[in-house]
């Protein structure tokens, strides 16, 4: 069975810090994904990685940069939090583009900045 | 851009009531739809996945239906229960190489006893 799991469910740090969220795939796709999710703002797309070491800006990139050296983990660093990075954050995967496969998603990590 | 809409944002049916659920997109050139449903706190789980060549799929209780030409797409759930309640996301993806997914903002389903 499909599998996307993010290292933590509940995360909180402190202004300032530079913070690490993991995902880990697997399903050997290529492509993995990280979004936040705000009420009302609905589902953000920050980064994805089609491939490793590869990478691509979503529509909400500042502030955070990610990292795949292997092909089954894609990281998001922020790297110095700030209180309005408080949110849902959502790692997806998803198999090659050409074989119409459906997004997978974890479970989500809570993540609060006092 | 890629706009994708879903209606009503909230809705309440007694148990055993067969629904309807709704997601109209502006750009009728896409690769696929998926429909998800999300439970308070947690993450997407993916419930059906519809082709741009394909008119339905289906899934025990659940059917999704496509017409592409005039941008809709409609989640049918028979015979309604309790642990359906959760939100209903549908997601539009174009073609090409890692192309992103554009969510609608979501149906949230209270199924009442």
């Amino acid at each position: 069975d499909v599998k996307v799991t993010q290292s933590s469910r509940y995360l909180v740090k402190r202004t300032g810090e530079k913070v690490f969220l993991e995902c880990v795939q697997d399903m050997d796709h290529e492509n993995m994904f990280w979004y936040r999710q705000d009420p009302g703002l609905g589902l953000r797309l920050i980064y994805f990685s089609y491939d490793v070491k590869m990478k691509e800006k979503g529509d909400i990139p500042e502030g955070y940069s990610v990292s795949r050296e292997k092909k089954e983990r894609f990281s998001l660093i922020l790297e110095s939090a700030s209180t309005n990075q408080t949110s849902m954050y959502l790692c997806a995967s998803r198999g090659r583009d050409r074989e119409a496969q459906p997004q997978h998603f974890g479970d989500g990590t809570r993540l609060s900045i006092l | 851009k890629q706009e994708v809409t879903q209606i009503p944002a909230a809705l309440s049916v007694p148990e055993g009531e067969n629904l309807v659920l709704n997601c109209s997109f502006t750009d009728s050139a896409i690769y696929n739809l998926q429909w998800f449903r999300q439970d308070p706190g947690k993450g997407l789980t993916s419930l059906l996945l519809i082709q741009s060549s394909q008119r339905e799929q289906t899934s025990g209780r659940l059917n999704a239906s496509l017409d592409k030409s005039s941008g809709r797409s409609t989640l049918y759930i028979a015979a309604s229960q309790p642990g359906d309640s959760a939100t209903y996301l549908c997601a539009v993806r174009r073609g090409g190489t890692a192309s992103k997914l554009t969510f609608g903002t979501g149906t949230r389903l209270q199924v009442t006893l």
